[in-house]
């Protein structure tokens, strides 16, 4: 159980196209989605975190107006890079939460990831 | 502010050696651990959480308050093992704060 699935895996795009990566949970429920960036050989940085029905809350340095975030259903959160750029390309992966894992729990279970490459 | 901190990059082993990989943690509340796998080519999964005090795959660790410690432990590593481990932390907003990463290798 508990599996969460990102798409695409991968996309190569043009400078200054947008780029939407979905983000599912497949067999619970995510009132909360998570949204990280991880540069080769580097950790995971949390960039947003994504809840079902409001604004999403950015961390800091992130710019919200370049990643936009929507949290549709309790099962799918869109990440949609706005203008992509070079500095853009990434491994984005998304994790979610269980609603039943309780209020204060952080158990998270993580996407495959997605390599954007911005030409 | 809450901080994770592993000091090892890498940790090199041979088959059947003890393997302990090093997480420190900052935090002023009452955290949650975690640590975090990842298997080349894999997406990063759930090891274990201090609050289940389980042994998944033959790993334990203990969180240790006066340390600030949360220290992954295997009495004998397998090369199975070999991946990158993430040490993680929860301060209640279940947002999770991570470590650089330790790659451990286990060598036949």
């Amino acid at each position: 159980g508990a599996v969460v699935s990102q798409h695409p895996s991968w996309v190569i795009c043009k400078s200054g196209t947008s780029v939407k990566i979905e983000c599912r949970s497949l067999d619970f429920q995510a009132t909360t989605m998570f949204w990280y960036r991880q540069f080769p050989k580097q950790s995971l940085m949390l960039m947003a975190t994504s809840n079902e029905g409001s604004k999403a809350t950015y961390e800091q340095g992130v710019e919200k107006d370049k990643f936009l975030i929507n949290h549709a259903s309790l099962t799918l959160s869109t990440l949609t890079v706005t203008s992509a750029h070079p500095e853009d390309s990434s491994f984005y992966i998304c994790s979610a939460r269980d609603l039943t894992s309780g209020v204060a729990s952080g158990t998270q279970y993580f996407g495959p990831g997605t390599r954007l490459t911005v030409l | 502010a809450q901080r994770v901190t592993q000091p090892e990059k890498l940790l090199s082993v041979f088959k059947g050696a003890p393997v302990e990989l090093k997480c420190n943690y900052s935090y002023s509340g009452s955290p949650e651990l975690f640590w975090y796998v990842q298997y080349s080519r894999q997406r990063l999964q759930l090891l274990l959480r201090h609050i289940s005090r389980e042994s998944i795959k033959g790993f334990t660790a203990d969180l240790n308050k006066g340390e600030t410690s949360f220290h992954l432990k295997k009495p004998f590593a397998q090369e199975e093992d070999s991946a990158m481990y993430y040490c993680a932390l929860s301060g209640g907003y279940s947002t999770l704060t991570f470590g650089k990463g330790t790659m451990l290798l286990v060598s036949p």
